[in-house]
C-alpha cells in the first residue's frame, strides 16, 4: 500500500496568494483528517471527513481556509488569501471504520508564506 | 483544544538506557494512542491501549494506562540512537452519531538518545 500521499511537500508563496494542498488517503479508509503543526501550537485538528462528508470543521481558523473531499480518494485544503501566520506543516491522515482508530499520516506539506 | 499533555517536554538519555514519557488527559476516553515523529516526517502510530486495559507491550515498548488518574506512560527499553524522535500521545473519544470521532494530540516529548 502506498500510504497517505500529500502534495506538494514544500510550498513557498507570498502573502495574499492562494495555496492548495492535496491529499490522497489510503484506499478503503473512510475517515480523512487535516492537521496543522506549528512549534507554538503543536498539532491542531482543522477538519475531518467521514465518507467524504465534513463532520467537524470547528478547527478551521477562519473563512480563508476551506477543505473539500469530492470523492473517496482525494481531498484538498485551500487557503485564500494566505498570510505569514499560516506558515506551518499541514498533515493529512486517514483511517478506516474497521480500525481501532489509529491514524495513518502523510509526510506533510510544509508551507511558508512570505 | 489539546487534551493530552506529555511530560517531560524533552528527554536526553544514553543509548541502552530506558526512556519513560508520561501523558495526562482531562476527560473520559475510548482509547489512548502513542505516535512517533522523526524530524521532518509524518507521525507513525506505535501502540494503542483501550480504556479497559491497564498495560500493553509491543517489542521494546510498554504502555500503561491509569484511567482513575487520567494518565498514561510510554516506556522504551534499551533505547537506541534510532529512537531519537518526538513522541506524542493522542486520546480518542467516539460519540453516538454518524462519524463522530475525536482524536486529540498533546504537544509531545522530544527524545534524544545519545550514542
Amino acid at each position: 500500500d502506498a500510504g497517505v500521499i500529500q502534495s506538494p511537500r514544500h510550498e513557498v508563496t507570498e502573502m495574499g496568494q492562494e495555496v492548495t494542498l492535496r491529499c490522497k488517503p489510503i484506499s478503503g479508509h473512510d475517515y480523512l483528517f487535516w492537521y496543522r503543526q506549528t512549534m507554538m501550537r503543536g498539532l491542531e485538528l482543522l477538519i475531518y471527513f467521514n465518507n467524504n462528508v465534513p463532520i467537524d470543521d470547528s478547527g478551521m481558523p477562519e473563512d480563508r481556509f476551506s477543505a473539500k473531499m469530492p470523492n473517496a480518494s482525494f481531498s484538498t485544503l485551500k487557503i485564500q488569501p494566505s498570510e505569514p501566520r499560516d506558515s506551518a506543516v499541514y498533515f493529512c491522515a486517514s483511517t478506516g471504520t474497521g480500525n481501532t482508530g489509529e491514524l495513518f499520516f502523510g509526510e506533510g506539506s510544509r508551507l511558508t508564506v512570505l | 483544544s489539546q487534551q493530552g499533555e506529555e511530560d517531560p517536554q524533552a528527554l536526553s538519555i544514553q543509548e541502552g538506557e530506558n526512556a519513560t514519557m508520561n501523558c495526562s488527559y482531562k476527560t473520559s476516553i475510548n482509547n489512548l494512542q502513542w505516535y512517533r515523529q522523526n524530524s521532518g516526517r509524518g507521525l507513525v502510530h506505535l501502540i494503542l491501549i483501550r480504556s479497559n486495559e491497564r498495560e500493553k507491550h509491543s517489542g521494546r515498548l510498554r504502555v500503561t494506562l491509569d484511567t482513575s488518574k487520567k494518565s498514561s506512560s510510554l516506556l522504551i527499553t534499551a533505547s537506541r540512537a534510532a529512537d531519537t524522535a518526538s513522541y506524542f500521545c493522542a486520546t480518542v473519544r467516539t460519540y453516538s452519531g454518524a462519524g463522530s470521532y475525536q482524536l486529540t494530540f498533546g504537544k509531545g516529548t522530544k527524545l534524544s538518545v545519545i550514542p
